[in-house]
């Protein structure tokens, strides 16, 4: 069964520390790894990656994919009281649909 | 804002009962897929739209279904509704099937 495990499950930390969360997968026909921040609304759209060893930079986030070892990593750099969310791994399969891992709860203290 | 609406914001309904959520899809995009967030399942996948054609399939209840329109706009159906379906419903758009998915704001159900 397909499925997706993320971690750790809830982090506190204060603001100008970095943090790593953690996202390992086992999905069958894999097509790509997508992390998404969800602030008590939608999901709101993060990286999307699908080739190993390239990392993806936006701003003080950034993300890799380990397709050998079947995990990705989501770093925050700085963090912010605004980065408080709850971040979500999922991977897609290549009929599209998208497995999510339970997410991390992140809290960002001043 | 994704482009993704979703139509209603909140339901509160009884059980037994049957409700139609709806949604518009980006413009441009073909695929729609259907999630279901509860606290305990965390998000799961519902059921893919592409096209018109049903895509994909997840872990959808008999008495759950699905439809995606000739305009590209999807409506989710739920009937004889129990407690355990209040959840946040949402839907997602994505250009092609391998594209990314952008979420729109969600439907709440509470099943009363």
């Amino acid at each position: 069964e397909d499925k997706v495990v993320q971690s750790p499950l809830s982090l506190v930390v204060h603001e100008g520390d970095t943090v790593t969360l953690n996202c390992s997968y086992e999905v069958t026909n894999f097509r790509s790894l997508l992390w998404y921040k969800q602030e008590k609304k939608a999901p709101t759209f993060l990286f999307m990656l699908t080739s190993s060893g390239i990392e993806k930079k936006s701003g003080r986030l950034s993300s890799i994919l380990d397709k050998k070892e079947l995990f990705s990593i989501l770093n925050i750099t700085a963090t912010q009281t605004g980065d408080s969310a709850v971040y979500l791994c999922a991977a897609s399969s290549n009929t599209g649909k998208l497995i999510f891992g339970q997410g991390t709860t992140l809290q960002v203290k001043p | 804002d994704s482009g993704v609406t979703q139509t209603p914001k909140h339901l509160i309904t009884a059980t037994g009962q049957r409700v139609t959520l709806r949604c518009s899809p980006r413009s441009g995009d073909l695929s729609v897929y259907w999630y279901q967030q509860s606290l305990d399942q965390g998000l799961q996948f519902l059921i893919q739209y592409y096209n018109g054609e049903e895509r994909a399939k997840g872990n959808i209840l008999e008495r759950f279904s699905a439809q995606q329109f000739p305009d590209l706009h999807s409506e989710l159906n739920l009937s004889s509704l129990e407690l355990g379906d209040s959840a946040l419903y949402f839907c997602a758009s994505s250009v092609e099937t391998r594209d990314t998915q952008y979420f729109g704001p969600g439907t709440r159900l509470t099943v009363l």
